[in-house]
């Protein structure tokens, strides 16, 4: 498809287990961000990959969390012991040229229920 | 703390009404985007604002950009139900141009 794809679409996951959840950006963009959205709520940003540079990491909620972007493409972000806290909405977005303030492209989200 | 500040988080308004919502920070921003979600879906772009003091129309919504790139607004004229969703506002900044974005405002236009 042409969209950013996010997989899977809804995870439940018992406390303690680690998750990963997946992001296929459009074929091109350099720039991949992963946001958190609780319901209703604005997004909050987790992580920034733009090309070949290190990622911006600063929203990333605890050491519990990390991503990497494999051959700038796909992207995975996984969850580590997880907290009924990290229950969200987890939306991944890419772009071509932020630089030029370009439009981001979201993925539909992978919905995150920890019991 | 909310780098983007926006209000008000919640409006709901007869069908035919004016509204605003405004989006602020103490920081200057490259550019700032304005993007509307509607439940299930991911945003999707209705703008973006580049130039301080600038004015874009689109149909009846109308963004202005500050002029000192710090805050923005979004007027929505004569309000419809299928404007309902979720706004949000979006400021790059920093290297690399990373986007950040405010809490949202949730609009419910009532028919």
């Amino acid at each position: 498809g042409a969209g950013v794809s996010q997989s899977p679409s809804n995870k439940v996951t018992e406390k303690g287990k680690d998750v990963e959840l997946r992001c296929d950006p459009i074929s091109g963009h350099t720039a991949l961000y992963w946001y958190r959205q609780s319901l209703g709520q604005g997004l909050e940003f987790l992580i920034y990959f733009q090309g070949n540079s290190a990622p911006d990491k600063s929203g990333l909620p605890s050491d519990r969390f990390s991503a990497e972007r494999t051959g700038g493409s796909v992207s995975t972000l996984t969850i580590q012991r997880t907290q009924q806290e990290d229950s969200a909405v987890y939306l991944c977005a890419s772009s071509s040229q932020p630089e030029s303030a370009t439009e981001a492209f979201f993925g539909q989200g992978t919905r995150l229920t920890v019991v | 703390t909310q780098l983007l500040e926006q209000s008000p988080q919640f409006l709901s308004i007869q069908e035919g009404e004016n509204l605003t919502v405004y989006c602020n920070s103490s920081s200057v921003f490259s550019s700032l985007q304005w993007y509307r979600q509607e439940p299930g879906e991911g945003p999707v772009l209705l703008v973006t604002v580049v130039t301080g003091g600038e004015v874009k129309k689109l149909k009846r919504l109308t963004f202005q950009f500050g002029d000192a790139r710090k805050d923005s607004s979004l007027h929505i004229t004569a309000a419809q139900p299928g404007d309902t969703g979720l706004y949000l506002c979006a400021g790059a900044y920093g290297y690399g141009n990373k986007l950040v974005f405010g809490a949202g405002t949730i609009l419910r236009v009532k028919s």
